[in-house]
């Protein structure tokens, strides 16, 4: 079985500041891992995924997020958050094996101050 | 191409009526699913998929809960009889099962029990 924690549920930051938010993940096996973005009013945008290769990976509008198999992490950062980037974030795990649906960390919310 | 679709994006009933969600899933996607969105609880399976065939339904909360895939492209979530604690937003996702994990997900479908 596999799980997710996400540290913080509420991120404030200033624009242009660094965003971090926090993904700890469990797996017995490799597992892929996945940030998606929710605006309000709709539905999980991916934002960008490990699944094998290269740790540190590149997603869209500026975020990134490296994989860390010794410290079962898979932080998502920006360098300069932006007033579009409020929104809420989900972390997410699934593997190869078995079940095939993600699993879901319970979200962490961003907001962005002027 | 169009993405996954869901109707209706919002539903309002009274306790004790049927209620019926509709999701057409991206075409070639083989795995289909239903996920529920509360602030209490976050983002919850309930039933996948593959092949229109259920494979994992131990999310689905109770009998008043079914789902059906009759083809390729088209899945129903019904709840009968519908309850006030059955409020959420519903997600339909697909994905294509050779590809590398990521679920594309609908815009939702807002449910309000009265």
């Amino acid at each position: 079985a596999q799980s997710v924690t996400q540290l913080g549920s509420h991120v404030s930051v200033s624009e242009g500041a660094l965003v971090l938010l926090r993904c700890n993940y469990s797996s017995s096996v490799p597992p892929y891992l996945f940030w998606y973005v929710q605006y309000p009013n709709q539905g999980l945008q991916l934002l960008l995924k490990y699944t094998t290769g290269a740790t540190l990976v590149k997603g869209i509008n500026g975020f990134e997020a490296e994989f860390k198999k010794s410290e079962t992490s898979f932080h998502l950062t920006k360098p300069s958050a932006h007033m579009s980037d409020a929104a809420e974030y989900f972390c997410a795990v699934t593997t190869y094996t078995g079940r095939r649906a993600l699993t879901f960390g319970s979200g962490t919310r961003l907001q962005v101050q002027p | 191409d169009a993405g996954v679709i869901q109707s209706p994006r919002h539903e309002v009933t009274e306790m004790g009526q049927e209620v019926t969600l509709r999701c057409k899933p991206i075409s070639g996607h083989d795995y289909l699913f239903w996920y529920r969105q509360t602030m209490m609880r976050g983002l919850e399976l309930l039933i996948y998929f593959n092949n229109n065939v259920p494979i994992d339904d131990s999310g689905m909360p109770e009998d008043r809960f079914s789902a059906k895939m009759p083809n390729a492209s088209f899945s129903t979530l019904k709840i009968q009889p519908s309850e006030p604690r059955d409020s959420a937003v519903y997600f339909c996702a697909s994905l294509r099962g050779g590809g590398t994990g990521e679920l594309f997900f609908g815009e939702g479908s807002r449910l309000t029990v009265l």
